[in-house]
């Protein structure tokens, strides 16, 4: 069965330094890869995905995400956090013959001034 | 940007009471969705709609819950009665396809007292 798994519950980092989210899932078939942003009181946005093609997704906001299937890992990163970048990052996963996604518990990014 | 977009934004009931949560998905998209989540914990799938029926669905998906599209625009999900442990934060979302990024609403805070 499909799982993700997101390390940390909580990431600090200060402001202007660089950030990983990490993100690792389960599957035995091919998937496609989410990661959504939940700004305080607000709905799910999705800030990229890989569905297929070149490993290195990039999205919204500065953000890009690295597909490693050897390592069944789906990382986050962006070179330099803002403080509005304050949220709940959720990695997330959807196997190729189903129609749910699967979400990882949630990484709150704290940043620091 | 065309959104999906959920009423209420709060919702209040009694224990055993029966409750409509209402979306308005994206105009165009054919595939739509329930999500729950409870608070502190992950974001969770209940149920997937496509072409006038219920594609899948999870175990929580139990007798007490319903959805429709009664109309052109609506998409609803209904709880018979409802428990104390229905509290939580239902999401709405649509899709074109089923392979590509689900897009969500702001979602509904559900409180059972």
């Amino acid at each position: 069965a499909q799982s993700v798994t997101q390390l940390d519950s909580q990431v600090p980092v200060f402001e202007e330094a660089p950030v990983e989210l990490r993100c690792n899932y389960s599957s035995s078939v091919s998937v496609y890869l989410f990661w959504y942003v939940q700004y305080p009181n607000q709905g799910l946005q999705l800030l990229l995905k890989y569905l297929s093609g070149s490993t290195l997704v990039k999205g919204i906001n500065g953000f890009e995400a690295e597909f490693n299937k050897s390592q069944t890992s789906f990382h986050l990163r962006k070179p330099s956090v803002h403080i509005s970048d304050t949220a709940e990052y959720f990695c997330a996963v959807r196997e190729n013959r189903d129609d749910k996604i699967i979400f990882g518990k949630g990484t709150r990014l704290h940043i620091l001034p | 940007e065309p959104e999906v977009t959920q009423t209420p934004s709060h919702q209040v009931t009694q224990m055993g009471q029966e409750v409509i949560l209402r979306c308005v998905p994206i105009s165009n998209h054919l595939y739509f969705y329930w999500y729950r989540q409870i608070l502190g914990q992950k974001v969770e799938f209940l149920v997937s709609f496509y072409n006038n029926e219920i594609s899948e669905k999870s175990e929580i998906f139990d007798d007490q819950f319903s959805v429709e599209r009664p109309d052109g625009s609506n998409f609803t999900l209904k709880i018979r009665s409802t428990k104390l442990e229905d509290s939580a934060m239902y999401f709405c979302a649509s899709s074109v396809n089923n392979y590509n990024e689900q897009f969500f609403g702001p979602g509904t805070r559900l409180t059972v007292l």
